[in-house]
């Protein structure tokens, strides 16, 4: 059962344009999300995080969205650039007693340029 | 900081043979977590620990997996005996206690070739 889901395999985007990538997830315990970018031959290193208390955080040209009703987050990244092209994360956690950490599996985007 | 380490980057083994991955966490984390990464299914968390205790094994895929954390700096994953469905990538990462301790930081990885 997968609690978190990223539907998109990969998304192709132009240079200077709008990338959204996006994350859905069912359990409703999930208090803290993340984001993650991933290069080839590297480990993934943090990108922007989101508490279910607010619903946007922004960061430079990265963004996080989040929609408790609908349990679904996304990253826009704005304006793309070829250095973006990377595999993104979403990472939903539950900071409870029960703590649940569930990454989803993964977007690849690349910024063409 | 070096940032958290492992070892080795690659490894290549026979089925049957034992598997030893090792990590060296971040000085001053608190939580140790490994993780697999496959085409099908992502980063799958096999097991993480908390003050080198281990707090959930859940996503270890079976008694051929093992995995120790003897002290603050130091843990293995172990496979025995692997077999080829056994390769992937394998991250460790590491985390803060405390507010803000939620974010990860991972190694480069051992990729791992079961034959």
């Amino acid at each position: 059962d997968q609690q978190v889901k990223q539907n998109s395999p990969s998304l192709s985007v132009q240079e200077g344009r709008i990338s959204i990538l996006n994350c859905d997830y069912t359990n409703s315990m999930f208090d803290y999300f993340l984001w993650y970018k991933k290069y080839p031959a590297e480990g993934p290193t943090f990108l922007i995080s989101i508490s279910s208390i607010k619903d946007k955080n922004e960061d430079g040209r990265f963004t996080v969205f989040l929609n408790k009703s609908a349990k679904h987050l996304s990253l826009h990244i704005v304006p793309s650039q070829p250095g973006d092209s990377a595999v993104y994360f979403c990472h939903c956690i539950s900071s409870g007693s029960a703590r649940q950490l569930t990454f989803g599996s993964g977007t690849q985007l690349t910024v063409l340029p | 900081d070096a940032g958290v380490i492992q070892s080795p980057r690659h490894e290549v083994t026979e089925m049957g043979q034992e598997v030893t991955l090792r990590c060296k966490p971040i000085s001053g984390h608190d939580y140790l977590f490994w993780y697999r990464q496959t085409m099908m299914r992502g980063l799958e968390l096999l097991i993480y620990f908390n003050n080198n205790v281990p707090i959930d094994d859940s996503g270890m895929p079976e008694d051929r997996f093992s995995a120790k954390m003897p002290n603050a700096s130091f843990s293995t994953l172990k496979i025995q005996p692997s077999e080829p469905r056994d390769s992937a990538v394998y991250f460790c990462a590491s985390s803060e206690q405390g507010p803000g301790g939620d974010i990860q930081y991972f190694g480069a990885g051992t990729r791992l070739s079961v034959l």
